[in-house]
């Protein structure tokens, strides 16, 4: 697609819950991450991503997440029995191997009540 | 692991004054990139420095990245109401892989 997709646009799910959130990066691009930001603070690393590389999972928080990336493409982040820590806006992201910026997908924002 | 500080954390400015943030790391960098981050919206990408002592313009933009590859800046001049949202500077590591490590970012607000 043109840019990176990220569904759903807000969760609201109970605590203890399970929940997958989903990223499309763009066409093309072998690199994903993901991020997770929570309200007016910065981007804190999750996981990343690299064509059929193991992943970097060095910045999950817990053994709650997890992620795995489908075909080197569509990307599935899942939280286990979440936690209201948990809530924040999780964002997703894209690039070209070895080369420029990232192009964020618009992010899913968590709430866990 | 690596750490990458912005200041200030808030700026406010008036329209017309110029603005700027300064990015410092923990570790040297193989390059540099800076975000904008509109309120309510996802950062976006503004450009990548890659040489020691690089320095480009976009418009009203100046971006420098430092001699040692450890800091770098984001210069605004005279600031316009479109200016506004948090911007931040994000780092690569010489002997890491693609990730960036961002910076804590600095809120840019104007006063008309």
């Amino acid at each position: 697609g043109a840019g990176v997709s990220q569904s759903p646009s807000n969760k609201v799910t109970e605590k203890g819950k399970d929940v997958e959130l989903r990223c499309d990066p763009i066409s093309g691009h072998t690199a994903l991450y993901w991020y997770r930001q929570s309200l007016g603070q910065g981007l804190e690393f999750l996981i990343y991503f690299q064509g059929n590389s193991a992943p970097d999972k060095s910045g999950l928080p817990s053994d709650r997440f997890s992620a795995e990336r489908t075909g080197g493409s569509v990307s599935t982040l899942t939280i286990q029995r979440t936690q209201q820590e948990d809530s924040a806006v999780y964002l997703c992201a894209s690039s070209e191997q070895g080369a420029g910026g990232y192009t964020f997908g618009s992010g899913t924002r968590l709430t866990v009540v | 692991g690596q750490q990458v500080m912005q200041i200030p954390q808030y700026q406010h400015v008036q329209e017309g004054e110029d603005f700027t943030t300064y990015c410092n790391s923990s570790t040297t960098l193989s390059n540099i990139q800076w975000y904008k981050q509109r309120p309510g919206g996802h950062p976006v990408f503004l450009i990548q420095l890659v040489k020691s002592g690089e320095v480009k313009k976009q418009k009203r933009l100046t971006f420098q990245f430092g001699e040692a590859k450890k800091n770098s800046s984001l210069h605004i001049t005279a600031t316009q109401t479109t200016d506004v949202g948090t911007y931040f500077c994000a780092g690569r590591s010489n002997f890491g892989n693609e990730k960036l490590t961002f910076g804590t970012g600095t809120r840019l607000t104007i006063i008309p």
